[in-house]
């Protein structure tokens, strides 16, 4: 069975500093992997995801992420915040091939900047 | 714009009353769509798998009959929260992939409120 696992729940970060979320995954097939941004009492918002290819993706506003087959793992990174990227962070995974694959959530990873 | 779109965004309801939420693909046809609920401060949580034309799987643990699921067309499925008490407001959140090339799209989410 697939599973996500993010375990960092609560990482504060200085304004101006780098980030790195961590998520680990489990599946047994070539994994869809995602990273999702959700500001208080909004929905989701796509930053990257991985498919296929080149291992390391860019994402939107800044973000970047790696997919490294041997350790599981689909770490985000930023090389330096703003106070604008505090929110909840989700990791997720799907299978790659087939419309019908169910995408799993991580437990997600709360950013908090300071000043 | 929206690939996926879901309605209302917000609704509020007396308890005991039933609630349907509409997620429509408007840029692809799908024959599987989930839907996926989310408690404050928590991940989302998978329910329900919506394939067209024949019944929903479900989640363990999820009620099928209080959280019917309809897809009767390749682009609509609908999540209906019968009887709704107070325990059941949440987020509730659509998804879908594209066939074409096994893309995630979710919708904006519904915010339940059940008074």
């Amino acid at each position: 069975a697939q599973s996500v696992t993010q375990p960092d729940i609560h990482i504060t970060v200085s304004e101006g500093a780098s980030l790195e979320l961590r998520c680990n995954y489990s599946y047994g097939a070539t994994p869809y992997l995602f990273w999702y941004v959700q500001s208080p009492g909004q929905g989701l918002q796509l930053l990257l995801k991985y498919f296929s290819g080149d291992t390391l993706v860019q994402g939107i506003k800044g973000f970047e992420a790696e997919f490294k087959r041997s350790q599981s793992s689909f770490n985000l990174r930023k090389p330096s915040v703003h106070w604008s990227d505090a929110a909840e962070y989700f990791c997720a995974v799907g299978a790659a091939g087939g419309s019908a694959s169910k995408i799993i959530f991580g437990s997600g990873t709360r950013l908090s900047i300071r000043p | 714009g929206a690939v996926v779109s879901q309605h209302p965004s917000r609704v509020i309801c007396k308890s005991g009353t039933s609630v349907k939420i509409e997620c429509r693909s408007l840029d692809f046809q799908a024959t599987t769509m989930f839907w996926y609920r989310q408690f404050p401060k928590q991940s989302l949580m998978l329910m329900a798998t919506s394939n067209e034309g024949s019944k929903a799987t479900y989640e363990q643990g999820v009620e099928k009959d209080k959280f019917l699921i309809n897809h009767a067309s390749l682009t609509l499925s609908t999540l209906t929260v019968t009887s709704a008490h107070p325990e059941d407001s949440s987020f509730y959140i659509c998804s879908a992939r594209d066939p074409r090339n096994t893309e995630a799209f979710f919708g904006q989410g519904t915010r339940l409120t059940v008074v």
